[in-house]
């Protein structure tokens, strides 16, 4: 199956400072992927959808000048979080959808935990 | 939007016996409908979908049956084993350019020796 990369696996960072996650497309050109949230024992919450070469669509409720999304390749996403606080530490996992192809399938990068001190 | 409801929250059973997990959507839009398997710490994997114009599928010992009708869809493991422990999501996609997913919330399987 496609696979998809996303470093770093975990970070931890001050209070106030920014934090950058990748999320490549390793074998497969990604139009569109996924960034979600994941706190513990819980959900995947959908962030946002970022779509290569333009804008990306942030759900309701998530800060888009707080996580910063870049979609500048078809194989590379990433999501900043800008002056992080102890509430945004939690897990980040991005996914990605082969632009080639009709079908729906969704592959996941192997996630990021955050933790802001 | 898009509302994807699960249960049970947790589920335990002895190896060798069955489990079943159900879910429910609100979009009669949607039409694709897969199951994530998640270990923990670790990033879900896909284990079997089924799509709105099929009733059921089957892969060895996992089956998925949908109700389009009733819009509930449901996940069949047999004879299972201690490997199986795992948390379960179900998700929907409405499709559209986007196939955005929305997740249930997942269920938590315990699988004892």
């Amino acid at each position: 199956g496609a696979v998809v990369s996303q470093h770093p696996s975990w970070v931890i960072c001050k209070s106030g400072t920014s934090v950058k996650i990748e999320c490549r497309s390793l074998d497969f050109q990604a139009t569109t992927m996924f960034w979600y949230r994941q706190f513990p024992k819980q959900s995947l919450m959908l962030m946002a959808t970022s779509n290569e070469g333009s804008k990306a669509t942030y759900e309701q409720g998530v800060e888009k000048d707080k996580f910063l999304i870049n979609h500048a390749s078809l194989t590379l996403s990433t999501l900043t979080v800008t002056s992080a606080h102890p509430e945004d530490s939690s897990f980040y996992i991005c996914s990605a959808r082969d632009g080639s192809k009709t079908v729906e399938k969704l592959f996941f990068g192997s996630g990021t935990q955050l933790s802001v001190l | 939007g898009e509302n994807v409801e699960q249960h049970p929250s947790t589920l335990s059973v002895q190896e060798g016996d069955s489990a079943v997990i159900k879910c429910t959507y609100s979009d009669s839009a949607s039409n694709y409908f897969p199951w994530y398997k998640q270990e923990l710490g670790k990033r879900p994997q896909l284990i079997i979908d089924i799509r709105s114009n099929v009733g059921e599928k089957k892969d060895q010992r996992i089956a998925v049956t949908l109700n389009k009708t009733a819009k509930h869809f449901s996940l069949h493991i047999t004879e299972t084993q201690p490997e199986d422990s795992a948390v379960y999501f179900c998700a929907a996609s409405s499709g559209g350019s986007n196939y955005k997913l929305t997740f249930g919330k997942g269920t938590l399987l315990t699988v004892n020796p």
